[in-house]
């Protein structure tokens, strides 16, 4: 079955140090990727996309993720984190292409540490 | 950039009666939108897709004589929840299709109550 993967429940970085929240996926052809965060009672708001060319996805806020085909990786990273970065992130895949439907991943809950 | 606006933010209502949430996609025309719920410190379940002047598709297990939705306009889709519950209480989300920018445009959340 086509899904997307979060393995880390919670990720803790200081402030100023660079930050990885990792995101893996299962499908069988060309995923469209998508990386979105929720602030606490918000809903969510789009940081970056792959739908296809550059592997490295530059998107909102200094945020960018590299598309992994050999790994089925889509890790999102930061050079240096905010501690209003703090906030639950989610990877998500439509693997469809056609606005079938999006798969998300369970969340990961990112605290940056003063 | 596209604009979903959801209301209300939230919601407190009696067992027994029926709350309707809108979704409104603000400078785009969305064709195809999506109900979520979401349960504290989890994930998006996806609820139904509607496509505008057709029925909606739901998700297994979601009751659709329950969460009724109505996508009657390229601009606006509504969720009703018929005679909630307090197991109804839950945040739920909107999302349209931007075809335009590919991707998809998240409404703020709904927080409903059923006291």
């Amino acid at each position: 079955a086509q899904s997307v993967a979060q393995p880390e429940d919670q990720v803790n970085v200081a402030e100023g140090n660079p930050l990885t929240v990792k995101c893996t996926y299962s499908v069988s052809g060309n995923p469209y990727l998508f990386w979105y965060v929720q602030y606490p009672n918000r809903g969510l708001q789009f940081l970056l996309k792959y739908i296809t060319g550059d592997n490295l996805v530059k998107g909102s806020y200094g945020f960018e993720a590299e598309f992994n085909k050999s790994q089925t990786s889509f890790h999102l990273k930061k050079p240096s984190a905010l501690v209003s970065d703090s906030a639950l992130y989610f990877c998500a895949s439509d693997f469809s292409g056609g606005y079938q439907k999006v798969t998300f991943g369970t969340g990961t809950k990112l605290q940056v540490i003063p | 950039g596209a604009v979903v606006s959801q209301h209300p933010s939230w919601v407190i209502c009696k067992s027994g009666t029926s709350v309707k949430i809108e979704c409104r996609s603000l400078d785009f025309q969305a064709t195809t939108m999506f109900w979520y719920r979401q349960f504290p410190k989890q994930s998006l379940m996806l609820m139904a897709t509607s496509n505008e002047g057709s029925k909606a598709t739901y998700e297994q297990g979601v009751e659709k004589d329950k969460f009724l939705i109505n996508h009657a306009s390229l601009t606006l889709s509504t969720l009703t929840v018929t005679s909630a519950h307090p197991e109804d209480s839950s945040f739920y989300i909107c999302s349209a299709a931007d075809s335009a920018n590919y991707g998809y445009t998240f409404g703020s959340g709904t927080r409903l109550t059923v006291v």
